[in-house]
């Protein structure tokens, strides 16, 4: 079956250092999406994405995060300075097509911000 | 706006019991509801959806999820679980608005510990 993929699985940075997280979506999907889920607290939306724009974003989602298809394959997250609080799991997620009921989830990148 | 809330944080059950995590949620608009099952280490994986029709939906692995408009439930029940069904579950809703597809709004996920 196919999946999503995310690389890497964990990611320790520096306060302040620039992240950039990783997702290869499944190959016929149009559309991306990244979630986030800090310890202990609800799995929260961040951003969608399509036809290489920002179809929609949460208020989480300020200019401190972009996203990018910099390629046929890969989608990527990049946070330019990180904070403590941006620790969290990050889970990518594509589809076919719009709608919520056919994304399909990566395994996630723990992101550790010290 | 939609919320959705998990009424049980942890539910520890012993092997072959029946199980029901309880899910609620509160929306101004129609949505579609979900659970998802995530195992230690591993994404996210859809266990069952409610879109439309018959309130009873059955998904993967023998669970079942009963939609419950005037309650504005969906908990999710499995009549025998397993050990390997030991995981966290989490309900989610999302509006049925064509603009707003993919967001999903997730409750705060109920950890099931089976136990032999």
């Amino acid at each position: 079956e196919p999946e999503v993929t995310q690389t890497p699985s964990h990611q320790v940075t520096q306060m302040g250092q620039e992240v950039i997280l990783r997702c290869v979506p499944i190959s016929n999907h149009l559309y991306f999406y990244w979630y986030r889920q800090i310890l202990g607290q609800k799995v929260e939306f961040l951003v969608s994405f399509y036809n290489n724009e920002i179809s929609e974003k949460s208020e989480i989602f300020d200019d401190q995060f972009s996203v990018e298809r910099p390629d046929g394959s890969n989608f990527t997250l990049k946070i330019r300075s990180t904070k403590l609080e941006d620790s969290a799991m990050y889970f990518c997620a594509s589809s076919a097509d719009r709608g919520s009921e056919k994304l399909f989830f990566g395994s996630g990148t723990q992101l550790s911000v010290l | 706006a939609q919320s959705v809330t998990q009424l049980d944080s942890q539910v520890p059950v012993f092997e072959e019991a029946p199980v029901e995590l309880r899910c609620n949620y509160s929306s101004s608009v129609s949505v579609y509801l979900f659970w998802y099952v995530q195992y230690p280490n591993q994404g996210l994986q859809l266990l069952l959806k409610y879109l439309s029709g018959s309130t009873l939906v059955k998904g993967i692995n023998g669970f079942e999820a009963e939609f419950n408009k005037s309650q504005t439930s969906f908990h999710l029940r499995k009549p025998s679980v397993h050990i390997s069904d030991t995981a966290e579950y989490f309900c989610a809703v999302s509006p049925k608005i064509y603009n707003q597809g993919g967001k999903l709004i997730f409750g705060q996920g109920t950890e099931l510990s089976v136990k032999p």
